[in-house]
């Protein structure tokens, strides 16, 4: 089946540094999101991005991130300079279709673990 | 603004039945999914309600009632294995956005 796949899993970086977040959606789909995942709380919503450009964004996705798909199979998060509080499981995720309905459901990757230290 | 309201976290023996219930606010509904996430992995999509009613997969099946806000994840004949968080989500008009409840933890005892 295919998936969704995200590196690195682990990212250890310094508060202040720009980190990039690598995301391959699944090849057919259209839609990618951006998650994120404080331990042990809810997974929030950040971003969505269709046909080159975001569609929906948080109050959290603020100038600090972007996104970016920079060729045909690659989705990307960036974080300008990162602050202790970015710390946090980020999920990127894909849909074939807008929403997830029952025949276009998210699928998540495994997470990116991002530590600011 | 957006709100869903879920159980911190429910417990229940092994070949029982259990309820997560989910109430939402929301300014623009689209519909209501599930998804269940074990620890340390990534959320896996469960079921969608997009119209009143019940819908069904295996032994799992998720209520919605769009005039009162609510819904509810059953699971049936419970697993060790189904130990794990449920998350509601709702999907905003457009469906370009899903917001997540806080999440239930389901604890499956022997």
């Amino acid at each position: 089946e295919p998936e969704v796949t995200q590196t690195p899993s682990h990212q250890v970086t310094q508060m202040g540094q720009e980190v990039i977040l690598h995301c391959v959606p699944i090849s057919n789909h259209l839609y990618f999101y951006w998650y994120r995942q404080i331990l042990g709380q809810k997974v929030e919503f950040l971003v969505s991005f269709y046909n080159n450009e975001i569609s929906e964004k948080s109050e959290i996705f603020d100038d600090q991130f972007s996104v970016e798909r920079p060729d045909g199979s690659n989705f990307t998060l960036k974080i300008r300079s990162t602050k202790l509080e970015d710390s946090a499981m980020y999920f990127c995720a894909s849909s074939e279709a807008a929403g997830s309905s029952y025949n276009s459901p998210l699928h998540f990757g495994n997470g990116t673990r991002l530590t600011v230290t | 603004g957006q709100s869903l309201e879920q159980p911190s976290e429910v417990t229940a023996v092994e070949g029982a039945i259990v309820q997560i219930n989910c109430t939402y606010q929301t300014s623009g509904f689209y519909g209501l999914s599930w998804y269940q996430q074990h620890d340390g992995g990534a959320p896996t999509f469960l079921s969608y309600n997009g119209l009143d009613g019940l819908e069904e997969t295996g032994r799992f099946s998720s209520f919605l009632s769009r005039s009162d806000s609510y819904g509810y994840l059953l699971l049936q004949e419970l697993q060790m294995k189904d130990s794990a968080s449920y998350f509601c989500a709702v999907i905003n008009t457009g469906g370009f956005k899903t917001i997540f409840g806080a999440g239930t933890r389901l604890f499956v005892k022997a």
